[in-house]
């Protein structure tokens, strides 16, 4: 079955730092995958969406890129502020929003 | 922006009694979801559910779940002899399509804790 791993330690950073992310995934080739941010105590709330044939993809601090060869998203934080203090969790879609999440990193920005 | 709704929030009880979790999806969505997620674990899809039938279930989704659309706007998760292992935040979510372009939209969450 498809494994989806994300970094397994919390990130702790200062502000205006940038978050860097890490998803790597095995048994699949998705043609698409997402991030999603989580607060505690709330739902997976959808942040952005990259395909297989997209390197990149920008949403104002936030950028996205999708390594198909090395099966791994990156997903970065620019200018980072207290506020984007979450957990944040890709995502593969394995037919029809069946979502397959990984398990999260807990980002943590300093002010 | 519109809103997925899950009443209760909060839902506790005994082991082996039935509980009903509640959920009002967007008003013009046609996919509904449930997902579970135990405390420090990953979220888990459950089922699928379009046209008044479930699309696709997951092993966690046995004969003690169930799911009913009762009119046009109630989407429910039946557990009928709840477990102690059953307590998870559950959350419901509905997309218009699925068209990769619609997001979903998760809500809130009920935190079940069975006793």
């Amino acid at each position: 079955s498809q494994k989806i791993e994300q970094n397994s330690e919390a990130l702790n950073i200062q502000e205006g730092k940038t978050a860097t992310l890490t998803c790597n995934y095995t048994n699949y080739s998705p043609a698409y995958l997402q991030w999603y941010r989580q607060d505690p105590g709330r739902g997976p709330v959808f942040l952005l969406l990259i395909r297989e044939n997209e390197k990149e993809k920008r949403k104002e601090r936030l950028k996205v890129t999708f390594d198909t060869t090395l099966k791994q998203s990156l997903f970065h934080i620019t200018a980072s502020q207290p506020a984007d203090s979450a957990t944040y969790l890709c995502a593969l879609d394995i037919g029809d929003y069946k979502l397959s999440f990984g398990a999260g990193t807990t980002v943590t920005v300093r002010a | 922006e519109p809103e997925v709704t899950q009443t209760p929030s909060h839902q506790v009880t005994q082991m082996g009694q039935e509980v009903i979790l509640r959920c009002v999806p967007i008003s013009n969505h046609l996919y509904f979801y449930w997902y579970r997620q135990i405390l420090g674990q990953k979220v888990e899809f459950l089922v699928s559910f379009y046209n008044n039938e479930i699309s696709e279930k997951s092993e966690i989704f046995d004969d003690q779940f169930s799911v009913e659309r009762p009119d046009g706007s109630n989407f429910t998760l039946k557990i009928r002899s709840t477990k102690l292992e059953d307590s998870a935040m559950y959350f419901c979510a509905s997309t218009l399509s699925r068209d990769i372009n619609e997001k979903l939209f998760f809500g809130s969450g009920t935190q079940l804790s069975v006793l």
